[in-house]
């Protein structure tokens, strides 16, 4: 089984409509964050969490919102989603605790297309 | 400014031959980590490599080595004895300061290997 998981894995939905992207993991890992993926633009940091009741901005955060239900659950909610957020999202994994700094896992990935 | 670049949008190598993707990357923190990434076209994120600022050594795996020259802030990735399966999008990626910050990512390379 994978260690990080991401629901759904392709997504379709229309403008104007809630939207969450859900995370887990079965790492153990305290530090979880949401990444977003636009060709040509690399992967840009929208979320991250430290641990449950830590959770910080990346550089592009507006029009999304998260919650940390859990150690192993981080959840990216689109309010309202608008067509530009048409994209391939990520959700990592590291942990701080074991001092492994060389390592951020990735999980698959999810697909969303907003019409 | 940003803080990772790589400045060719595209490679072709020939199969067996070695190949060198450019990173460059600017921090001013003394502690700092580089990563390389490889995303096939099914998507998912695999991590690669990783070299850590007062590391001495290059790091090796495999087939890939990162060529780290601190001063000129650079941290190239090697390839050597390309194969068809190494066609991929690759992106370098920053750690700044200690312990298990967000990542930083180039906007990508993409690799294509030629029988």
């Amino acid at each position: 089984d994978a260690d990080v998981t991401q629901t759904p894995r392709n997504r379709i939905t229309k403008t104007g409509k809630r939207i969450m992207l859900e995370c887990s993991q079965t790492k153990g890992h305290d530090r979880m964050y949401w990444y977003r993926q636009d060709p040509g633009l690399g992967l840009r940091l929208i979320y991250y969490s430290f641990d449950v009741k830590d959770i910080n901005k990346g550089e592009i955060s507006d029009g999304y919102s998260v919650s940390r239900q859990a150690q192993a659950k981080f959840s990216l909610s689109l309010e309202s989603a608008i067509p530009n957020q048409t994209a391939l999202y990520f959700c990592a994994t590291s942990d701080f605790r074991t001092g492994n700094y060389n390592e951020q896992f990735f999980g698959p990935g999810t697909r969303l297309t907003v019409l | 400014a940003q803080k990772i670049t790589q400045t060719q949008p595209g490679m072709f190598v020939q199969e067996k031959e070695a190949v060198t993707l450019d990173c460059t990357y600017d921090t001013s923190d003394q502690s700092y980590g580089l990563f390389w990434y490889k995303q096939p076209s099914s998507g998912e994120m695999i991590f690669l490599i990783y070299q850590g600022s007062y590391d001495e050594q290059n790091a090796t795996e495999g087939r890939y080595s990162l060529n780290f020259q601190k001063a000129r802030k650079s941290a190239n990735l090697v390839i050597s004895a390309s194969q068809l399966g190494d066609s991929a999008m690759y992106f370098c990626a920053m750690r700044e300061g200690a312990g298990n910050t967000p990542l930083v990512f180039g906007k990508g390379t993409r690799l294509s290997v030629i029988a």
